[in-house]
């Protein structure tokens, strides 16, 4: 089955800089590729997804690259905010199939 | 804007109890889901849920677990006699299709089997 892993576990970056997290999926098959965002004491919100038909997406401060021949997916997080601070996980799936999560990448962003 | 909703958002009991865990998915969906977060670990399936049958279950969602769609809006969980190591957060989710499409996911519900 589908092995999701993220990298880093934490990540801690000033504000106004950017926050990059990467993961690596090993299902081929796989083809949808969200982003969560996770508050504490929250649910995951979904922030940005990507599908395997495109290679980058961008909504405004945030943009996720996929690479199918690596195999690999990253958030880039421009511009960071204290609200940004969260616990970001990535997943993927292919069709018919669950989300398979990555550990998760605790990001702070110090003021 | 659209929700899920999940009730509790805490719930203690005790080892061998039985739980029922409740969620209202969002009206248009149509597949359903359960998470679980242990405390600092990722978010694990536990089941997915289609045209009132289990369309697809994880090695966590054994013989103590069941789901259920009493009526036309809540969506339940069932963890028939708890144990210790049930103890997380239990997420609901929900989408128009499935796999491939965006699951938007409840609040959770943060059991505690004591």
């Amino acid at each position: 089955g589908e092995n999701v892993e993220q990298h880093p576990s934490t990540l801690s970056v000033q504000e106004g800089d950017s926050a990059v997290i990467k993961c690596t999926y090993s299902d081929s098959a796989s083809n949808y590729f969200p982003w969560y965002k996770q508050e504490l004491g929250k649910g995951p919100q979904l922030i940005i997804d990507i599908r395997s038909n495109v290679g980058e997406k961008k909504d405004q401060r945030i943009a996720v690259t996929l690479n199918k021949t690596a195999k690999h997916f990253s958030l880039h997080i421009t511009e960071t905010q204290p609200e940004d601070s969260a616990v970001y996980f990535c997943a993927a799936s292919r069709r018919n199939t669950p989300l398979v999560f990555g550990k998760g990448t605790r990001l702070s962003v110090i003021a | 804007e659209p929700e899920v909703t999940q009730t509790p958002s805490h719930q203690v009991t005790q080892m061998g109890q039985e739980v029922i865990l409740r969620c209202v998915p969002i009206s248009n969906h149509l597949y359903f889901y359960w998470y679980r977060q242990i405390l600092g670990q990722k978010v694990e399936f536990l089941v997915s849920f289609y045209n009132n049958e289990i369309s697809e279950k994880s090695e966590i969602f054994d013989d103590q677990f069941s789901v259920e769609r009493p009526d036309g809006s809540n969506f339940t969980l069932k963890i028939r006699s708890t144990k210790l190591e049930d103890s997380a957060m239990y997420f609901c989710a929900s989408s128009r299709t499935p796999g491939g499409e965006t699951q938007y996911f409840g609040p959770g519900t943060r059991l505690l089997v004591l």
